[in-house]
């Protein structure tokens, strides 16, 4: 059965010390890794898709990362805009996707 | 236009009652979902629908029913819930079902439903 674990589950950060969350994954042929930001009683927003190991994507402060076991989220200088739960998905080769529990962010001004 | 709404916001209704979820798109998307998520847990897939057609039921209660009337209009109706039934419901939209998008999903903002 596929796998997606996060963490930390919680991370507090003060405003502008960067920090990176982990996804890790096991998964039979990978057909991609999402990574979503969700805002407290909203739904979630959809940030980058990886589709390869080595493949990086960036926004703004977010930079997503990809190996063959796990990906990596990496907040450079976050602001308290950036507090939220970050939500990482994998697609089996059935097009299903499953998501793991999250890393909810607090960022302190 | 990239938005999926939803109504109600909030929904709350007693064990006998019938009520209906409601969710819309505009984007030309084909594929539409319906998912549950309940307090610091991850969302969990209910429904998908494929050029209207249901294509995926992951063995939710018959309680709920699922409902799509035309490529931008999506319903869960339900009846008969118990109160573990209680959670936010997240409609959501892609492109299409069996492509390497259709992890890019665009949710709405969901409906907070309370059973009594």
């Amino acid at each position: 059965e596929d796998q997606v674990t996060q963490s930390p589950e919680a991370l507090r950060l003060q405003e502008g010390e960067s920090s990176s969350l982990n996804c890790s994954y096991t998964v039979s042929g990978l057909r991609g890794l999402f990574w979503y930001r969700q805002d407290p009683g909203k739904g979630p927003e959809f940030l980058f898709t990886l589709y390869s190991a080595g493949e990086e994507k960036e926004k703004e402060r977010l930079k997503a990362t990809l190996t063959k076991k796990e990906s990596f989220l990496h907040i450079t200088a976050p602001k308290p805009e950036d507090s939220a739960t970050y939500l990482c998905a994998v697609q089996a080769p059935d097009y299903k996707l499953s998501f793991g529990a999250g890393t909810t962010v607090t960022v302190r001004a | 236009d990239t938005e999926v709404t939803q109504t109600p916001k909030h929904l709350v209704m007693g064990m006998t009652n019938k009520k209906s979820l409601k969710c819309e798109q505009h984007m030309g998307h084909r594929a539409m979902y319906w998912y549950k998520q309940k307090a610091k847990k991850p969302p969990e897939l209910m429904f998908v629908y494929s050029y209207e057609k249901l294509s995926i039921n992951e063995s939710v209660p018959s309680r709920f029913s699922p409902e799509c009337p035309n490529s931008s209009l999506l319903n869960l109706h339900l009846h008969a819930l118990q109160p573990e039934d209680s959670a936010l419901y997240l409609c959501a939209s892609s492109q299409d079902r069996d492509s390497a998008n259709t992890g890019e999903l665009f949710f709405g903002e969901g409906s907070r439903l309370t059973v009594l």
